[in-house]
């Protein structure tokens, strides 16, 4: 099955520096990739998504790259802020199995650290 | 428009007891899918419903059972709790459009095992 490993499990940067976290998968099939944001005792909320038929996407200060090749994927942010510090988690499931993404295999997850 | 809503938010049961989760998709959301978020670790899936059935089902034992009700709502049941079930348990919503889906997560609810 499908293994996802995500890199660093921790990230210290300053305010307005840029973050960058890798994610690499297993499972060649895997077309739809997803980053969430989960701060402290609340919900993962998705922030910004790829699927494999492109190999980036923007969303402002938020950017994600995809290299089906090497089988990994990054979330990148830039001019970060104290309210960006927060566990970001990485996922990847395969859209065309059972008719729905259902099955997202997520990273262990990167505690990001904005300091002022 | 409401977003997704699970309850309770925290439970605490004993080693053998059986528990009971909720959670009300997002409103035109038609799937739920459910997660169990240990401490410090990503989200593990457990199970997926769509049209009353289980679609998708995760490596999770058969203690862990669910339903899902005509109004889309869903029901995570854990018969013979143990305490390594101790968790903070996920649903997600979604609909398919075309080809694309996109998961919604609740707040979830943590359960405590003693």
């Amino acid at each position: 099955g499908e293994n996802v490993e995500q890199h660093p499990s921790t990230l210290s940067v300053q305010e307005g520096d840029s973050a960058v976290i890798k994610c690499t998968y297993s499972d060649s099939a895997s077309n739809y990739f997803p980053w969430y944001k989960q701060e402290l005792g609340k919900r993962p909320q998705l922030i910004i998504d790829i699927r494999s038929n492109v190999g980036e996407k923007k969303d402002q200060r938020i950017a994600v790259t995809l290299n089906k090749t090497a089988k990994h994927f990054s979330l990148h942010i830039t001019e970060t802020q104290p309210e960006d510090s927060a566990v970001y988690f990485c996922a990847a499931s395969n859209e065309d199995y059972g008719g729905s993404q259902g099955n997202l295999i997520f990273g262990k997850g990167t505690k990001l650290s904005v300091k002022p | 428009d409401a977003g997704v809503t699970q309850s309770p938010t925290h439970l605490i049961k004993t080693r053998g007891q059986q528990v009971t989760l909720r959670c009300s998709p997002k409103s035109g959301h038609d799937t739920v899918s459910w997660y169990q978020q240990a401490l410090g670790q990503g989200p593990q899936f457990i199970f997926q419903y769509y049209e009353e059935e289980e679609r998708q089902r995760g490596n999770f034992p058969d203690r862990f059972s669910g339903h899902q009700f005509p109004n889309y709502s869903s029901e995570l049941n854990v018969n013979a709790l143990l305490l390594g079930d101790s968790a903070l348990y996920l649903c997600a919503s979604s609909l398919r459009t075309g080809t694309q889906e996109t998961q919604y997560f609740g707040p979830g609810t943590r359960l405590l095992v003693l």
